[in-house]
């Protein structure tokens, strides 16, 4: 167990719908990852928050945000579903954000929100 | 931006056996971490390793960051060691956001 937990493990929606995934980070994590991981794109990043604030975007389309809330958990809203969006989301924390090599660096991945679009 | 390449794509080993994956790196190398994500999908963390060598029973890891790679050492493999494993390597910028390799998929047979 990492320490991170993700809800719900599974979600089964419709095209055109809209989802939130949920995200508690470790205890004491300040930083917080979304990562999508799809059959064909291997494990993308999408975007990281660290205190509270938009740190790092990567992939994420225009129908995801996300937010990190003050109690840092965070949430991944995923709108206009697409079959395509079908993937396993995962959100990873880690105690903070250094540009050299650092422990703080060091990252824990949740189990996994499971997103079947039909 | 970084590439990050693992070989070999897919192993079988028999229970016993020892096995070297590799992860190459096409610019320098600080913040590198090795997951192993099992069949039920939960990337495990195995290694966070920027240079050096770490080992943690029967697995070990070994960064060369001046020579862009990195290696993981499985030895005595059971079944519990099928999935996959990828290693992550470092990205430019102020913050560590980790490119994925493909992995690296091995499957142990009893």
């Amino acid at each position: 167990d990492s320490g991170v937990t993700q809800t719900p493990k599974h979600l089964i929606t419709a095209t055109g719908q809209r989802v939130t995934l949920r995200c508690s980070p470790r205890s004491g994590d300040l930083s917080v990852y979304w990562y999508q991981q799809s059959l064909d794109q291997g494990l993308q990043f999408l975007i990281q928050y660290y205190n509270g604030e938009e740190r790092a975007k990567g992939n994420i389309l225009e129908r995801f945000s996300a937010q990190q809330f003050p109690d840092l958990h965070s949430e991944l809203n995923l709108s206009s579903l697409e079959l395509g969006d079908s993937a396993l989301y995962f959100c990873a924390s880690s105690p903070r954000v250094s540009g050299r090599a650092s422990n703080d660096n060091e990252q824990f991945f949740g189990p996994g929100t499971r997103l079947t679009v039909l | 931006g970084i590439q990050v390449e693992q070989s070999p794509p897919d192993l079988i080993l028999q229970e016993g056996a020892n096995s070297t994956l590799r992860c190459n790196f096409s610019d320098s190398v600080n913040n590198l971490q090795w997951f192993h994500q099992n069949p039920w999908g939960q990337l495990i963390n195995l290694f966070y390793i920027p240079s050096g060598t770490k080992q943690n029973g029967r697995l070990s890891a070994t960064t060369v960051a001046t020579e862009r790679y990195s290696l993981l050492y499985i030895s005595s493999s059971q079944t519990t060691d099928s999935g996959v494993y990828f290693c992550a390597g470092p990205s430019s910028g102020g913050s560590y956001i980790p490119t994925f390799g493909r992995g690296t998929s091995l499957i142990v047979h009893p």
